[in-house]
């Protein structure tokens, strides 16, 4: 079945700090990748969505790339502030349908100002 | 912006106890989902629904039944609820299969 690899637990910066979170992805069919963000007290919302035509996706100063050889995808901030602090969480939509989505375990970033 | 709405929003009960958790969404979107967030797991897929009357077993299902009673309700019930049950549940709706995936702000359970 789908699987997902988010190896890093929590990642503690200072502001301006350069960030970068890895995945690695499992599947059998053509998938769709995303990173969504969960801020304390709320649910995950979408960040960025990366398909692997593109290979590429940006959003908030946020940068998302994807690397089909590895089957990995990555999520990297030049410049992170105290308000990223939050759990970052990559994501695949395999082949199965449903709109399903199968999550890593979850990236806690910590940003101390 | 899509409203996906729990209730409620923390609930304590016994091993044992009957639970029902509510989830509605006012978009009409066809594709309903319920996952359980827990560290080290992060979130897991429990059951989901592409509409009314439908429903689907996603990857952790056993101790857990749900019911989509119409296009904007979906219920999660544990009807015998043991502590490995204790968890925040979400809630998420989307309206198609290439959809964005709206995420509600959870209910914490607590089996004691």
């Amino acid at each position: 079945g789908d699987s997902v690899i988010q190896m890093q637990g929590q990642v503690t910066l200072s502001e301006n700090d350069f960030l970068f979170i890895n995945c690695t992805y499992s599947t059998t069919g053509y998938p769709t990748l995303f990173w969504y963000v969960q801020y304390s007290g709320e649910g995950p919302q979408l960040l960025l969505q990366v398909t692997t035509a593109n290979n590429k996706g940006s959003s908030r100063g946020f940068e998302a790339t994807y690397d089909k050889g590895t089957t990995s995808f990555h999520l990297q901030k030049t410049s992170v502030q105290e308000i990223d602090s939050a759990v970052y969480y990559c994501a695949m939509r395999g082949d199965s349908g449903y709109n399903k989505l199968t999550f890593g375990k979850g990236t806690v970033l910590l940003v101390s100002p | 912006e899509a409203a996906v709405t729990q209730s409620p929003r923390n609930k304590v009960t016994v091993t044992g106890g009957n639970v029902t958790l509510s989830c509605r969404q006012t978009n009409s979107h066809n594709y309903m989902y319920w996952y359980r967030q827990d560290t080290g797991h992060g979130l897991r897929l429990i059951h989901y629904s592409y509409g009314a009357g439908n429903l689907q077993i996603g990857d952790v299902p056993d101790g857990y039944k749900a019911t989509r009673t119409t296009q904007e309700d979906f219920f999660l019930l544990l009807e015998l609820a043991s502590p490995s049950q204790t968890s925040l549940y979400f809630c998420a709706s989307s309206d198609g299969q290439h959809t964005e995936v709206f995420f509600g702000k959870g209910t914490r359970l607590t089996v004691v």
